[in-house]
């Protein structure tokens, strides 16, 4: 079975420029969370889904930045317009939703992306 | 202020020793996750503590959760190579499936 699918894997784009991340979660999980890592910042949680509902979005850093989730096997992060300071590896994982408190998160691969 | 402190932040050892990362915060927790990461890829659980006290053991990997819930540590006997990466404790705060990282303990084993 796959694991979660990210797209790009790479993106370097010029400040101002609109970043579109996607990603598609593992079949059957309810859950979906997208994360921001940085070196200085460490694993931050921007946003998550439950059952394609935004749930919590208090780590999105600004408007610049929206997420959705059209359907259970699709999301998108943007940023527009892109600043320097975005500069970072975002990921996205899944989870089946199933028990808060011990859920397994499988993240996958991550986004690097690089704003000049 | 990070609600979960890891110590060390880097650790580089040679292959065979043993070695302990700590997972700190004056919060208590539900429960408390360990993931790995390595380069160029995204963190893996290694194991989920719910229970104060609780030890659990994953081959040379040994996890313990703080009798009074606040912190953790990994302890891993005979470090191998294939032991490097980034070490994250996390924890479930706020609504139910939120999960907060921990700042990361770094491991670089050598032979």
């Amino acid at each position: 079975d796959a694991g979660v699918i990210q797209s790009p894997r790479h993106e370097v784009t010029e400040m101002g420029q609109e970043v579109t991340l996607r990603c598609k979660p593992i079949s059957g999980h309810n859950s979906l969370f997208w994360y921001r890592q940085t070196m200085m910042r460490g694993l931050e949680l921007l946003i998550y889904f439950n059952n394609n509902v935004p749930i919590d979005d208090s780590g999105m850093p600004e408007d610049r930045f929206s997420a959705k989730m059209p359907n259970a096997s699709f999301s998108t992060l943007k940023i527009q317009p892109s600043e320097p300071r975005d500069s970072a590896v975002y990921f996205c994982a899944s989870s089946p939703g199933i028990s808060s408190g011990t859920d397994t998160q499988y993240f996958g691969p991550g986004t690097r992306l690089t704003v000049l | 202020t990070q609600l979960l402190e890891q110590s060390p932040q880097f650790l580089s050892i040679q292959e065979g020793e043993n070695l302990t990362v700590y997972c700190n915060s004056s919060s208590v927790f539900s429960s408390l996750q360990w993931y790995r990461q390595e380069p160029g890829e995204g963190p893996v659980l290694l194991v989920t503590v719910v229970t104060g006290g609780e030890v659990k053991k994953l081959k040379r990997l040994t996890f313990q959760f703080g009798d009074a819930r606040k912190d953790s540590s990994l302890h891993i006997t005979a470090a191998q190579t294939g032991d490097t990466g980034l070490y994250l404790c996390a924890a479930f705060t706020g609504t139910a499936s939120k999960l907060t990282f921990g700042t990361g303990t770094r491991l670089q084993v050598t032979l």
